[in-house]
């Protein structure tokens, strides 16, 4: 069954640290990978979106994602983190025409001043 | 430029209770989608539509009825409300299904089960 896998359910991180969050899938084929964020009472926003070309995603506030599609993962990484980043982290793949996502469990980034 | 709204945003409800959750977009989009978030599990797809008239069961359809007569109406309804149903509910809609159409999601609703 196709899958999405997020590693780290909670992490905590103090300002300036840098951050990879992990997320691996299960699909066979051509697949669409997502990471998208949401913060605290407010909806998911996305944050940046791999189709096909570059493996090295680049997405708003900082953040990149690389895709690897030999280990099947698509990680989250931002050089250095602040308050403001604080929020909910979700990997999401899609395959087929079906339009439907595939969230992971979630990541919980909590980063102290 | 309202997007993509979903009302109520806050709903307590009792056991057995029909529960009607609505949902909204004034982009026309052809595809709309219902998610319910629960901790440890991410987002689960309840049910999707592609089009008014056409709805599909994702993942976690049981318990959960949805319509599509109008393309910007999506709504979710509970025919009678479970514990297990508490929840935080998303809608979602894109513009397709191919390679580029992102997914746009709605504030979502927090809906209690008593």
């Amino acid at each position: 069954a196709q899958s999405v896998s997020q590693h780290n359910h909670h992490v905590i991180l103090s300002e300036a640290a840098s951050l990879e969050l992990g997320c691996n899938y299960s699909y066979g084929g051509t697949v669409n990978l997502f990471w998208y964020v949401q913060y605290p009472g407010q909806h998911l926003q996305l944050l940046l979106k791999y189709f096909s070309g570059d493996p090295l995603v680049k997405g708003i506030k900082g953040f990149e994602a690389e895709f690897i599609k030999s280990k099947f993962s698509f990680n989250l990484r931002k050089p250095s983190v602040q308050w403001s980043d604080t929020a909910e982290y979700f990997c999401a793949a899609r395959s087929g025409n079906t339009g439907k996502l595939i969230f992971g469990q979630g990541t919980t980034l909590q980063v102290k001043p | 430029d309202a997007g993509i709204t979903q009302s109520p945003r806050y709903k307590i409800t009792e056991t057995g209770r029909q529960v009607t959750l609505m949902c909204h977009q004034t982009w026309s989009h052809s595809y709309m989608f219902w998610y319910r978030q629960d901790l440890g599990h991410g987002l689960r797809l309840i049910y999707y539509s592609a089009a008014a008239d056409i709805t599909d069961k994702g993942e976690v359809p049981d318990g959960y009825v949805v319509s599509r007569s109008k393309t910007e109406n999506f709504p979710l309804t509970l025919e009678s409300a479970t514990r297990s149903q508490t929840s935080v509910y998303f809608c979602a809609s894109s513009s397709g299904a191919g390679i580029n159409n992102e997914q746009f999601f709605g504030p979502g609703t927090r809906l209690t089960v008593l």
